[in-house]
């Protein structure tokens, strides 16, 4: 496809369940991001793929969030444990090169922990 | 403090109004500044780019910077209802290639 996509657009699941999220980058794009955007809230980075190099994981919350990355196409976004307040919207995000402006979003999960 | 702060609006104007929409930022360092435009069940789209102080315009568009007061403006002339999305701000951790995010400014232009 032209753009970024993720799957699945909507997931529902109960506290306490592992959940996997995914996004397919636009072909070509060395760099992902992932960011999580809770009701009312901007943007919060989570992690960043480039390359091969090992990713920044600065922004992951806690060690329930983890994130691979298959060479410089499909990542997965995984929660174990689901909280309820994992409940949000996931956005992952590629760029061409780093240094090159722009970050392309993709539509996003939203994930809703009963 | 909020590194990037945004007032969350909603900002309601009719359409043909001249939108102003800003945020404030309390990292000096900071000196590329974004601006994403989000509609509705969508990811954000980059709109603006811009890079220390100074006015870059871009159609109906003018982003602003001001690092004296470290204060970022987007401006929209002759407003849309197409317009009506959530208004992002952004600006780069320094030395990496982290963005940090306002909250977002939701504005609606009424026909």
């Amino acid at each position: 496809g032209a753009g970024v996509s993720q799957s699945p657009s909507n997931k529902v699941t109960e506290k306490g369940k592992d959940v996997e999220l995914r996004c397919d980058p636009i072909s070509g794009h060395t760099a992902l991001y992932w960011y999580r955007q809770r009701l009312g809230q901007g943007l919060e980075f989570l992690i960043y793929f480039q390359g091969n190099s090992a990713p920044d994981k600065s922004g992951l919350p806690s060690d329930r969030f983890s994130a691979e990355r298959t060479g410089e196409s499909v990542s997965t976004l995984t929660i174990q444990r689901t909280q309820q307040e994992d409940s949000a919207v996931y956005l992952c995000a590629s760029r061409l090169r780093v240094g090159q402006e722009t970050q392309y979003f993709g539509p996003g999960t939203r994930l809703l922990v009963l | 403090q909020k590194e990037v702060e945004q007032d969350p609006g909603p900002l309601s104007v009719p359409e043909g109004a001249i939108v102003s929409l800003n945020c404030t930022y309390s990292n000096s360092a900071f000196q590329y500044f974004m601006w994403y435009r989000q509609y509705s069940r969508k990811g954000p789209e980059l709109l603006m780019y811009t890079y220390s102080s100074g006015n870059k315009e871009d159609g109906r568009f003018t982003a602003q910077v001001d690092k004296s007061s470290k204060y970022i403006s987007l401006f929209i002339r002759d407003s849309q209802p197409s317009d009506s999305a959530t208004y992002l701000c952004a600006s780069h951790f320094p030395n990496t290639d982290k963005l940090i995010f306002g909250t977002g400014t939701r504005l609606q232009v009424f026909p």
